[in-house]
């Protein structure tokens, strides 16, 4: 059975960057796409993008260019960057795993909470 | 942008029916996915293609999508069903979740 493990700094300064990885154990990160879905405290999900293995990646345009999904096939692992952070990124950012672009997300990882604060 | 409007809030009596819609421009021509998320957990998927159950959930969970409406159904109401629902699609490769609804069961 897949399981998704987010890991980073729960705590990062305004202005600086983001970073999040995330840990597939029981299956192959070759097979599926893979995505990150964010949650501020008390408000709804917001998708932020996937990558195919390949390195084939979508993103949110409402990001403006500040994120980046990147891919390790060789550790099974994917990460998240996020640069140029506000107090409005402060949120639980989980991964996701997609059975192919554009179609639902079928397994989570439990979420990490990232505060940003000085 | 795309928007999902959702109620913010359904009640519903235990072993009662309850729905919850998701509005969308031309959403019936889109596939929807809904989520349940309990506190402190992460979102679990529980429709998908509109209306496909994955393994594990129960046979009281069903969906449907026409028009500019998707609609979670939940027959037979039970407690532990009481969670935030959002529901999720894709509009040119972007993908948007809807505003969530808190399901209570009374």
């Amino acid at each position: 059975q897949v399981q998704l493990q987010e890991s980073g700094p729960g705590l990062v300064k305004p202005s600086e960057t983001l970073s999040l990885t995330c840990t597939v154990s029981g299956d192959s990160i070759s097979i599926y796409y893979w995505s990150w879905i964010r949650q501020p405290p008390g408000k709804g999900l917001e998708w932020l993008g996937y990558i195919y293995h390949s390195g084939t990646t979508r993103y949110n345009p409402s990001l403006k260019s500040r994120v980046a999904i990147s891919v390790d096939t060789s550790k099974n692992k994917f990460s998240l960057r996020l640069n140029s952070v506000t107090a409005a990124d402060t949120a639980v950012y989980y991964c996701a795993r997609l059975p192919g672009a554009g179609t639902f997300f079928d397994t989570w990882g439990q979420g990490t909470l990232v505060a940003v604060s000085s | 942008s795309y928007e999902l409007t959702q109620p913010p809030s359904v009640s519903v009596s235990p072993g009662q029916t309850a729905s919850i819609s998701c509005s969308g421009e031309k959403l019936g021509d889109k596939n929807v996915s809904w989520y349940r998320q309990k506190p402190g957990q992460s979102p679990l998927l529980v429709i998908y293609r509109d209306n496909k159950r994955p393994s594990g959930v129960p046979a009281r969970f069903s969906g449907s999508n026409s028009g500019n409406t998707a609609t979670l159904t939940i027959s037979g109401t039970q407690a532990l069903d009481e969670a935030d629902y959002s529901c999720q699609a894709w509009d040119n490769s972007i993908g948007f979740f809807g505003t969530g609804t808190r399901l209570t069961v009374l």
